[in-house]
């Protein structure tokens, strides 16, 4: 079936920087775009980040740009997020999301990876 | 950037109840409006695409209409897995945007 799993989320200092992975499965992972949305503790749904089918077009949201790369390896299902320079605010649970054709919808998600920074 | 703001942010209703949210964009998104129904510690899950397109598996008591600006989310008849938080969001430019959300609680 459908499926994203997304890994790596945990506690960082601030300043500091982690990776975050997303296992794409059941569907052909190089002919979508895929994002990045986070989720702070209850708060609502920010979209980060999101990355063509075959990379080559990219966007960001303001919050993280400069801080934040997404990228993607077609050959291993997989998406990533680099995060450097963490701060508080960053804290979140962060799911990946399949876009859908048809006006762009999200229609697939990953249960998500919490990442928290706190010194 | 596009701004979306949800009303109401929450509201209380009963089973059986027809509940109706909307959701409105800072600027014309045509049907670019997507509805997300989200439970505690679950991800998202899409109801609804482009405006008034089901997503495969929703129960037809949901239903969206609207474009331009101006959109909403209809539960016909609210049963008791319904109680959750709804999002809009936009997919109209490259910096995606969701609305506050609604919290959907039992009266």
């Amino acid at each position: 079936q459908v499926q994203l799993v997304e890994s790596g989320g945990g506690l960082v200092k601030p300043g500091g920087s982690l990776r975050l992975s997303c296992a794409a499965s059941g569907f052909t992972f190089s002919d979508y775009y895929m994002s990045w949305i986070r989720q702070a503790p209850e708060k609502g749904l920010e979209w980060v980040s999101k990355i063509s089918s075959n990379g080559s077009t990219i966007y960001y949201a303001d919050s993280v740009k400069g801080r934040f790369t997404i990228s993607r390896d077609n050959s291993k299902n997989s998406l990533y997020l680099q995060m450097n320079s963490l701060r508080a605010e960053d804290t979140a649970v962060y799911y990946c999301a399949k876009e859908g054709y048809d006006r762009r919808p999200m229609d697939v998600w990953g249960k998500g990876t919490t990442v928290t920074v706190s010194s | 950037d596009i701004q979306m703001t949800q009303s109401p942010s929450s509201l209380s209703a009963s089973v059986g109840d027809r509940v109706t949210i909307t959701c409105r964009a800072s600027q014309s998104i045509s049907s670019y409006l997507n509805w997300y129904q989200q439970k505690p510690g679950k991800a998202p899950k899409l109801l609804i695409y482009a405006a008034s397109s089901f997503q495969n598996g929703v129960p037809s008591r949901f239903s969206g209409s609207g474009s331009g600006t101006d959109f909403t989310l209809t539960i016909s008849s609210l049963q008791p897995e319904d109680f959750a938080t709804y999002y809009c969001q936009q997919s109209y430019s490259t910096g995606s945007t969701f609305g506050g959300g609604t919290k959907v609680e039992i009266k």
